[in-house]
């Protein structure tokens, strides 16, 4: 399994755009990108998922480069909401592959200040 | 639609007594089936994970066990809890339905042992 490597921590004021970059140096060919999100004393939440280039939804971005060595998740305009951990996986997109191995690493505290 | 069903949501034990905690899956069969640590401040440290009735599999030694009697109910336990047993545990699934690395988790059980 690829190993993963955030920040620890950021902060960002309200209504700022905030980039949150992971590098995962050992991704395998077969390996897609996923984002969740953990806010206090809950379960983490899926954001979004990506093999290249760019992916968007209704919460966020992800850009990742030719190469996938890294990949980045954007988030518009954060609010005080937003303020959460962001947890970058790597992983098959295939539960015969060892997708089940679902490893989340220490992930990126984001806080948001007003 | 799916559900998960976690319980208790906190458990004071002392060191040395029994664990049992349960987790269920509605609206999906067959699911990917896992169980999470947390301890404070840390990340998210994946203890067991199951494909199937009586499939398990054990990511780091421990004194904790898991079980899946049925298709949907997963039980972690422990004969003896230690002190660093403490932690947040959150049980999570997958299925064919969704993608592969988009697990869905319940709301998690704080468990403090003294």
């Amino acid at each position: 399994l690829a190993k993963t490597t955030q920040p620890i921590s950021m902060d960002s004021y309200e209504g700022q755009e905030v980039n949150i970059t992971c590098s995962h140096n050992n991704i395998a060919t077969n390996d897609y990108i996923t984002w969740y999100q953990q806010f206090p004393s809950q379960g983490p939440r899926f954001i979004i998922q990506g093999y290249k280039t760019k992916v968007t939804n209704e919460v966020a971005s992800l850009f990742i480069p030719a190469d996938r060595k890294s990949s980045t998740l954007s988030l518009p305009r954060v609010s005080l909401s937003d303020t959460a951990v962001y947890y970058c996986l790597v992983a098959p997109e295939d539960s015969g592959a060892g997708s089940y191995q679902l490893t989340f690493g220490k992930g990126t505290k984001l806080s948001v200040i007003p | 639609s799916q559900t998960i069903h976690q319980w208790p949501a906190t458990l004071v034990q002392p060191v040395g007594s029994p664990l049992s905690l349960e987790c269920t899956v509605e609206g999906t069969s067959n699911p990917n089936l896992y169980w999470y640590r947390q301890a404070a401040g840390r990340g998210l440290q994946l203890l067991f994970y199951s494909v199937g009735i009586g499939q398990i599999s054990s990511e780091v030694p421990q004194n904790l066990s898991a079980s899946r009697p049925q298709d949907r109910q997963f039980i972690l336990s422990s004969k003896k809890l230690l002190l660093s047993d403490s932690g947040f545990y959150l049980c999570a699934w997958s299925g064919i339905a969704h993608l592969a690395t988009e697990a869905f988790f319940g709301q998690g059980t704080r468990l403090t042992v003294v």
